[in-house]
This record gives structure tokens, sequence and C-alpha cells, in this order.
């Protein structure tokens, strides 16, 4: 059954600088997969997507995420760190018709 | 953008009562979702729902969990009897009809969340 596993429950990065949350999935078919963002007491916003079309794929407030299916990831990244994206993100699989999350990871940025 | 709204946002309730956690999703969506989260943990599937029925349902969604779809735009879930474990963040969520080569893939549409919390 698809899952996908998020290595690391807090990331911390100085502002300004690169942001990398990991995410490797299990599927024996192709993965839909999908980035979602939690700010703080509010709901979750999808970020991304995967949908095949193109393995890299660029989602809202300048994140993008990279499918590589050699190494069964998903990585979720930003060339540069805000202090707004201070938040809890969650990498998410289609199984389904229902998406299944990974446990979160918590970033942290630091001034 | 349309949204996913839900109501209350935070409900405080006795161990043993029963509990109503409302949601209102996009117009034009056809699958139903509940989700929760535990603080601290991760967001857990508790059941799906389309044309009127129950599609999936996880362990977590016992025999003291109910979800209803009354009047064609409100998405509720009900809890009897509740436990002091059910304190957690409820989520509803839609999205369009699966099968679809255009929504096959389509995310789920969240709302912001019900606070639930059983004392």
């Amino acid at each position: 059954a698809q899952s996908v596993t998020q290595l690391g429950s807090h990331v911390s990065v100085s502002e300004g600088a690169l942001v990398l949350l990991r995410c490797n999935y299990s599927s024996s078919v192709p993965p839909y997969l999908f980035w979602y963002v939690q700010y703080p007491n509010q709901g979750l916003q999808l970020l991304l997507k995967y949908t095949s079309a193109a393995t890299l794929v660029k989602g809202i407030n300048g994140f993008e995420a990279e499918f590589k299916k050699s190494e069964t990831s998903f990585h979720l990244t930003k060339p540069s760190a805000h202090m707004r994206d201070a938040a809890e993100y969650f990498c998410a699989v289609n199984r389904d018709d229902k998406i299944i999350f990974g446990k979160g990871t918590r970033l942290h940025i630091l001034p | 953008e349309p949204e996913v709204t839900q109501t209350p946002s935070h409900q405080v309730t006795q161990m043993g009562q029963e509990v109503i956690l409302r949601c209102v999703p996009i117009s034009n969506h056809l699958y139903f979702y509940w989700y929760r989260q535990i603080l601290g943990q991760k967001v857990e599937f508790l059941v799906s729902f389309y044309n009127n029925e129950i599609s999936e349902k996880s362990e977590i969604f016992d025999d003291r969990f109910s979800v209803e779809r009354p009047d064609g735009s409100n998405f509720t879930l009900k809890i009897r009897s509740t436990k002091l474990e059910d304190s957690a963040m409820y989520f509803c969520a839609s999205k369009q009809r699966p099968g679809q080569a255009s929504s096959w893939n389509s995310p789920l549409h969240f709302g912001n969340g019900t606070r639930l919390t059983v004392t």
C-alpha cells in the first residue's frame, strides 16, 4: 500500500538559507504525491502536487519539489527561506481515493 | 476561491456527551472526508463519504462516530459518548469525483478545522 515517510520531525534553517524537507514514498504503482502546509492555528493548504506530467513541480510561495523515481523521493525545497515559511509541512500520497499523510516536519526559521 | 468552512472553531464538551461537528464543503465537490489531528501528531484519516454513503472508514471511526449529509450542503461528524482521547483537531475536506482523467489526482481541499476538547 502507498505510504510516505518524512525524515526529520523538526528542521531549522536561517532566514535566506535553502530549505530542504525530505519525503520518501512507498508505492507499487505510480504515486500521486502532494505537499501540504499547516500554518499555526490554521487548516491544511495545498503547496503542490505531482501528477506525472513533470518531475519538477512548482508550487505556491516559491516552493518546489522533484519526483525522483530512482530514489523514491519527493523532497520539498525553497531556495531562500523567509520567516513566514515557519509552519508544519506534510508530505502525502493518494491511496484509494483518500490522502495519507506523513508525520509532518516542523520548519523553524532562524533570524 | 471557494472554501471548505467548518463550525465551530472550538468545541468543549464533557466526557460522555455527544458532539456534532459541522462542515460546508465546496459546492461542486462530491467526495467528502473527515480527518483528525491529535495535538503534536500526524493527520489521520477517519472516513470518506460519496453518493450519500460511507466509502471507507478507518479503525478510529468506531461505532460512536457517524457522518451525515442531511441537506445537500452540510456534512456533519457526530461523536457519541465522547472520551478524553477524542480531543483533537478535526478537519473536513472535499474534492471532485475521481475516475475522470482530469480529477483522478485532484487534491483534497481542507477546512480550518474544529478543535474538540473533551474534559
